[in-house]
């Protein structure tokens, strides 16, 4: 079975303050993909990145940044000076090769106070 | 190139009405996915369909919730005889063939409210 566990509820943090929101998974499938979406209040489902479990790079977005590592199955997201426009939550999610859905945490709801 | 299309955006149903929800996949997309999101909680797993065939069904509610695809037009995600815990946010995904299982695009999600 796939599970994603998000932890944190929710988290506030100042403007421009770095942020890291967690994200661990449980899968048996040997191939796999994780996902970060970001729903603001307006309520739409924004894609943030994909990674496939044989990539376990890295990757940097301007002030996001992703950190993945199998040996935690762990997906976590940091965000670099926090601005007030990252108040959202934020949903990590996994799929597997083998399936047909997506698997979402709970999500974690970050206020970015000015 | 029009993402996924969901209409309406917002929906209110009286208890016992007939709630339709729609679905228009991107161009190209063949397989759809409905979820649902209650308040305060992640996205879950109703049903994946592809054109005129039900895949994947395992997340939908046993009674009153039914969802098609046909050839031609939308996909639709029907609620009989609403009740206030169908109040929800459902949100739509499409992908092509090739590119499942991580190729989906979310539509912006119809949220309904039973009063």
């Amino acid at each position: 079975a796939q599970k994603v566990t998000q932890a944190q509820t929710e988290i506030s943090v100042v403007e421009k303050e770095d942020v890291t929101l967690d994200c661990v998974y449980e899968t048996r499938d040997t191939t796999y993909y994780l996902f970060w979406y970001k729903q603001p209040p307006s309520g739409e489902l924004v894609f943030l990145i994909r990674r496939n479990s044989f990539d376990e790079q890295n990757e940097i977005s301007g002030r996001y940044s992703w950190n993945f590592q199998k040996s935690t199955s762990s997906f976590n997201f940091t965000i670099t000076a926090s601005q007030v426009v990252d108040s959202a939550v934020y949903f990590c999610a996994l799929s597997v090769a083998t399936g047909n859905q997506f698997y979402f945490g709970t999500g974690t709801s970050l206020t970015v106070i000015p | 190139n029009a993402g996924v299309m969901q209409n309406p955006r917002h929906l209110v149903r009286r208890r016992g009405q007939e709630a339709r929800l729609r679905c228009s996949p991107m161009k190209g997309h063949s397989h759809v996915y409905w979820y649902r999101q209650l308040p305060e909680e992640g996205l879950k797993f109703m049903v994946y369909l592809q054109k005129e065939n039900i895949i994947d069904e395992s997340g939908m509610p046993k009674e009153r919730f039914s969802a098609e695809f046909p050839k031609e037009g939308p996909s639709i995600l029907r609620i009989q005889q609403v009740v206030r815990g169908d109040s929800a946010a459902y949100f739509c995904a499409s992908s092509p063939q090739m590119d499942r299982p991580y190729g989906y695009t979310f539509g912006s999600g119809t949220r309904l409210t039973v009063v």
